[in-house]
């Protein structure tokens, strides 16, 4: 079974730019969810996203945005961006029993830098 | 997002047993305790999951007390290679996902 994929996995970008991730979950999952890296900040997490819609949301602001398609793949945006965006945002998919997030499988995630 | 403690860091010899504590307060009725390790440059891979009591699997094993309001991450017998951030994972009572800061573990020879 294929893992999570990321793309891309490395992107530079300026302040003010936007950029979009990209996600593809394992297949069969349905449950996809977002987390951003840092040194400072350790793991912390954006949104998840079930059946394309957003279920729990982290404490980001409203530059950051995501979504889910029909074939669970998901997509996360981030707005006018800040030199603080720098991080490495992971990607995670899982399976669900009844409200439960499983196991949570992650990708190697995609490097962002903001100059 | 719920408040969930680690410590820090924790250094130990090769052979020894890790014992990693996190709590987690705001803990959902129905909310599950997972622990993840994390290596440089990685995304965080699975160790454990449980809900309640003792919970073993190959790798570690997970106690917990009958409140919840804690967890504690037992590695027997841990190698180099167990040189990790270990992370918990539970929801609290808004049911959004929360990370503990993490613990770094450093196995030495």
């Amino acid at each position: 079974k294929a893992g999570v994929t990321q793309t891309p996995r490395y992107l530079i970008k300026t302040r003010g730019q936007q950029v979009t991730l990209s996600c593809s979950p394992i297949s069969g999952h349905r449950s996809v969810s977002w987390y951003q890296q840092t040194p400072g900040q350790g793991l912390q997490f954006l949104f998840e996203y079930f059946s394309e819609t957003q279920r729990n949301k982290g404490n980001f602001p409203g530059r950051f945005s995501g979504r889910q398609f029909s074939n669970s793949r998901s997509e996360m945006n981030v707005s006018t961006l800040e030199l603080g965006d720098s991080a490495l945002y992971l990607c995670a998919s899982s399976g669900l029993a009844g409200d439960h997030l499983l196991e949570q499988f992650f990708g190697p995630g995609t490097r962002l830098t903001v100059l | 997002l719920a408040k969930t403690t680690q410590p820090i860091s924790m250094d130990s010899y090769e052979g020894q047993e890790v014992n990693i504590t996190c709590s987690h307060n705001n803990i959902a009725t129905n909310d599950y305790i997972t622990w993840y390790q994390q290596f440089p440059s990685q995304g965080p891979r699975f160790i454990i999951q449980g809900y309640k009591t003792k919970v073993t699997n190959e790798v570690a094993s997970l106690f917990i007390p009958a409140d919840r309001k804690s967890s504690t991450l037992s590695l027997p017998r841990v190698s180099l290679s167990d040189t990790a951030v270990y992370y918990c994972l539970v929801g609290d009572s808004d049911y959004k996902l929360s990370f503990g800061a993490g613990t770094t573990v450093t196995v030495r020879a």
